[in-house]
C-alpha cells in the first residue's frame, strides 16, 4: 500500500498570506496525485488533479506541483473561505489512498 | 447537472448487514469508474471499493474484503455496496464518487452508517 504523508498537520496563517502544503508518497506515484479541500459537513472538493491541473472552477490562487514522491499545494494569497482541511490522494495503485490531512486554520 | 445521491444508511447492530445505493444522473454512468469512499467521525478519508465501467473489475480495501461487495446496474444508473459482518469501526459517512482524483471527479453528499448496539 502506498502511504501518503502530509505536512504540516496543522498550518496557522492569516488571510492574505501564502500557504504551502506538502505530500510525500512512500513510493513513486508518477503524477497521479490529487488535492482536495474539505469543510465540516461537506463532501471533499477536488482542487488539483494529476499533480498540477486545476479542476473546473478552482481559482488560480491554488496551484500544485511535483512528481514521483514529493508534491506541493500552494495557495498564493489566502481568502477567508480557504481555511479548511486539505487531503492529497493517489490513484497509481490499489488501494487508492489519501494522506492524513492538513488543517489550515486562521491565525 | 451531475448528481450522485446516496441512500440506505442508518443504525445497524454489530455483525449486521446493510446495502447502500447511489443514484446517478446527469452524465453517462456506464462510462465511469465509480467508487465508495468513507470517512469515520473526525477522521480522514478511505477508499473502500472501486468498480470499472462494466463491472468486470472490482477492488476492495483489505479492511472490508470478504465483508463488502461493490456492484453496479448500468441500466438503472445505480451503484451499490453490500455490507455484511459490520463492525463498530465501519461507522462512517459513505460517499459515492465518480472518477476519484481525475478530471471527472464528482462526489455525492454521503450517507451515515452507524454500527452500534
Amino acid at each position: 500500500e502506498i502511504v501518503l504523508t502530509q505536512s504540516p498537520a496543522t498550518l496557522s496563517l492569516s488571510p492574505g498570506e501564502r500557504a504551502t502544503l506538502s505530500c510525500r508518497a512512500s513510493q513513486s506515484i508518477r503524477s497521479y496525485l490529487a488535492w482536495y479541500q474539505q469543510k465540516p459537513g461537506q463532501a471533499p472538493r477536488l482542487l488539483i488533479y494529476d499533480a498540477s491541473n486545476r479542476a473546473t472552477g478552482i481559482p488560480d490562487r491554488f496551484s500544485g506541483s511535483g512528481s514521483g514522491t514529493d508534491f506541493t499545494l500552494i495557495i498564493s494569497s489566502l481568502e477567508p473561505e480557504d481555511f479548511a482541511f486539505y487531503y492529497c490522494h493517489q490513484r497509481t495503485n490499489w488501494p487508492h489512498t489519501f494522506g492524513q490531512g492538513t488543517r489550515l486554520e486562521i491565525k | 447537472e451531475v448528481q450522485l445521491v446516496e441512500s440506505g444508511g442508518g443504525l445497524v447492530q454489530p455483525a449486521g448487514s446493510l446495502r447502500l445505493s447511489c443514484a446517478a444522473s446527469g452524465f453517462t454512468f456506464s462510462s465511469s469508474w465509480m467508487s465508495w469512499v468513507r470517512q469515520a467521525p473526525g477522521k480522514g478519508l478511505e477508499c473502500v471499493a472501486t468498480i470499472n465501467q462494466d463491472g468486470s473489475e472490482k477492488y476492495h480495501v483489505d479492511s472490508v474484503k470478504g465483508r463488502f461487495t461493490i456492484s453496479r446496474d448500468n441500466a438503472k444508473n445505480s451503484l451499490y455496496v453490500q455490507m455484511s459482518s459490520l463492525r463498530a469501526e465501519d461507522t462512517a459517512v459513505y460517499y459515492c464518487a465518480r472518477g476519484v482524483g481525475t478530471m471527472g471527479d464528482y462526489w455525492g453528499q454521503g450517507t451515515l452508517v452507524t454500527v452500534s448496539s
